[in-house]
């Protein structure tokens, strides 16, 4: 059974701190490995999807990291804004199939 | 547009009654799915859909049926539903599966109540 975890699970930081967060995954049978940001009361809303070893994504301030050989990836937020507080969750496909399994999240809190 | 789209957003219910949340998605994807969010917040995965067969259904128990009249709905129905049921539903929808790192778009989820 494929197990994806996160931490921490929950991160206060000022505004304009950078910050980062893992998710750590099996590294047999990988596949893929996404980045969602979810906004109490919205839906989870995708950033990024990594699928080969030493992949890093950046979307503005933040960027992704993926060692799929060590079964871990980074998300990293520069400057951090108030607006950047929300839920990060990452998921991995099961043996690539239509299940996948989502960690339990990283709930971050900007303060202004 | 809303790209998937699922109704109702709230939804409060007696113990024992049925009800069904509706899900749509325009973009077109092969793949559809429910989820759960759970009282920890987690989501669970219940059911997949591709091209309208069932793939995947996580143990969820036979009160939970969903339905795919087509590739672009995925129907959830619920029947004697119990306080146990109350949760966040999520539907979501994706081009294909997992093996090629497809994106999973989500609608704004179903939060039912039973009481």
């Amino acid at each position: 059974i494929l197990n994806v975890e996160q931490s921490p699970q929950s991160l206060h930081v000022q505004e304009g701190d950078s910050t980062n967060f893992t998710c750590s995954f099996p590294s047999s049978n990988f596949y893929a490995l996404h980045w969602y940001r979810w906004e109490t009361a919205k839906s989870p809303e995708a950033l990024f999807v990594m699928t080969l070893n030493g992949d890093e994504k950046k979307k503005g301030r933040i960027s992704a990291t993926l060692n799929t050989k060590e079964g871990y990836s980074y998300l990293y937020i520069k400057g951090s804004q108030p607006e950047d507080s929300a839920t990060y969750l990452c998921a991995s496909p099961s043996s690539g199939t239509y299940k996948y399994i989502f960690g339990t999240g990283t709930r971050l809190k900007v303060l202004a | 547009d809303t790209a998937v789209s699922q109704t109702p957003k709230y939804l409060v219910t007696q113990m024992g009654n049925d009800k069904s949340i509706k899900c749509e998605q325009n973009l077109g994807h092969d793949t559809m799915y429910w989820y759960k969010q759970d009282s920890k917040k987690f989501l669970k995965i219940m059911f997949s859909y591709n091209n309208k067969e069932l793939i995947i259904n996580e143990t969820v128990p036979n009160r939970f049926s969903p339905k795919s009249p087509d590739k672009a709905h995925l129907n959830l129905h619920i029947n004697s539903l119990e306080l146990g049921d109350s949760a966040v539903y999520f539907c979501a929808s994706s081009p294909g599966g997992g093996a090629t790192g497809n994106t999973i778009y989500f609608g704004e989820g179903s939060w039912l109540t039973v009481v």
